[in-house]
């Protein structure tokens, strides 16, 4: 079946600091990779994805890259804000056999990042 | 504004009695949602379903019941047999043939 391990949290980083959230995933077939992000008390956005092998999704600041040799997809920014404080989830989504299904996500557990000032 | 609405935000009950929780989408999406967040934990997949009259059980389906009469509307109830009702619950939808989902704001739901 398919599965997501996020890098455990919290992570706690000053502001303008580098961020890298660790992903990895394995799954049947060729998934398409996600990260979310919920800010507190709300839903889940989505905040960029990859659709296939070296793809970089990127939004905001925030890039990450689909490798498959590696089976990751980690989260990366290069300089962080007070308001990127949020919990980030990576998920994963493959469509069923035929491509006539639509697409199951399936999360990590979720990384809470915290930045001060 | 094209979006996904769930009602109410908060949500109160006293164990033993069932509570349905609302989701509406105006996006004309064609596959709709719940999922179950629980501190500390990803999200967990309840139900979903792909057309009008239909759908299917999804991870942790049991004490919980869907309907979908409406393409827009994906209601949840929540049943006296689920044994830890207790959670922050999100609806999402997507468009047919699409990998990714896009959500609602989430209902918290508090039994005591």
């Amino acid at each position: 079946g398919n599965s997501v391990t996020q890098m455990e949290g919290p992570v706690t980083l000053s502001e303008e600091a580098f961020l890298t959230i660790n992903c990895t995933y394995t799954a049947t077939g060729y998934p398409s990779l996600f990260w979310y992000v919920q800010y507190p008390g709300e839903g889940l956005q989505l905040l960029l994805k990859a659709t296939k092998a070296d793809d970089k999704g990127s939004n905001k600041g925030f890039e990450a890259t689909y490798r498959k040799e590696t089976t990751s997809f980690h989260l990366e920014k290069g300089s962080v804000q007070v308001s990127d404080s949020a919990v980030y989830f990576c998920a994963l989504s493959t469509l069923g056999a035929g491509g006539t299904s639509y697409g199951k996500l399936t999360f990590g557990q979720g990384t809470i990042l915290t930045v001060h000032p | 504004d094209g979006g996904i609405t769930q009602s109410p935000k908060y949500l109160f009950r006293k164990e033993g009695q069932n509570v349905t929780l609302s989701c509406e989408q105006n996006l004309n999406h064609d596959a709709m949602y719940w999922y179950r967040q629980d501190p500390g934990q990803g999200l967990r997949l309840i139900y979903y379903s792909q057309i009008v009259n239909d759908f299917q059980k999804g991870d942790i389906a049991e004490g919980y019941s869907v309907s979908r009469e409406k393409k827009e509307s994906f209601p949840l109830t929540v049943t006296s047999a689920q044994k830890n009702p207790t959670a922050f619950y999100l609806c999402a939808s997507s468009p047919a043939g699409a990998y990714e989902q896009y959500f609602g704001p989430g209902t918290r739901l508090t039994v005591t």
